[in-house]
């Protein structure tokens, strides 16, 4: 059974920055591209980053370049989402989401919430 | 970036057949999928690539569509089925999903 267990969340002053760990389990992690997608408090889902299967290439969407960092553990079987320089626009719940291709989001994690404010 | 507009809200009775669209501005092929997201839960594959029903999911749900415009059907609704639905496309970078369409029950 696919797992996807994320934890690291919680609540961050603006400025600030946060770590998100996604633990995944029950398929060979290392062969399959892994994504974060968020969904601000009642709104829609918004992809954030994915990470090809070695770590090597990554992508993001244009609001958060430059602040929010994807990587991946093979040897631990685990995804990172590090942020950075917090907004109150990155509230929201953070969801670690396993990719087919082409790229289409076929399980997800039970999602984490962070929440940015003073 | 591509939009997907998606209608707001629906209400159904159960037992009636529902469609659920998803207009992209931009051909997306079918590089078009759908997802359910009840209350306080992540959200689950239904439908990917317009027409493919994800293992596990009812023979109830169908997807069909092709460039810009696309349709999720529940046929017949049942109450288990109160929801959010959202379409996504991976067709453009980057991968973009409609607004969410909730289903209500009668």
């Amino acid at each position: 059974e696919v797992q996807l267990v994320e934890s690291g969340g919680g609540l961050v002053q603006p400025g600030r920055s946060l770590k998100l760990s996604c633990a995944a389990s029950g398929f060979t992690y290392s062969n399959y591209v892994m994504a974060w997608v968020r969904q601000a408090p009642t709104k829609g889902l918004e992809w954030v980053a994915s990470i090809s299967t070695g770590g090597g290439n990554t992508y993001y969407r244009d609001s958060v370049k430059g602040r929010f960092t994807i990587s991946r553990d093979n040897a631990k079987n685990t995804l990172y989402l590090q942020i950075d320089s917090l907004r109150s626009e990155d509230t929201a719940t953070y969801y670690c989401a396993k990719v087919r291709s082409p790229h289409y989001f076929d399980y997800w994690g039970q999602g984490v919430m962070v929440t940015v404010s003073s | 970036d591509t939009v997907l507009t998606q209608s707001p809200a629906l209400a159904v009775s159960p037992g009636e057949r529902v469609t659920i669209s998803c207009r992209a501005s931009e051909s997306v092929s079918t590089l078009m999928h759908w997802y359910q997201q009840k209350p306080g839960q992540q959200p689950t594959l239904l439908i990917y690539l317009a027409s493919n029903l994800e293992s596990g999911v009812p023979a109830r749900f169908s997807g069909s569509g092709s460039g810009t415009d696309f349709t999720l059907t529940i046929d017949p609704v049942e109450a288990d089925d109160t929801a959010t639905y959202y379409c996504q496309q991976s067709w453009n970078d980057p991968r973009t999903f409609g607004g969410g369409t909730k289903l209500e029950l009668k």
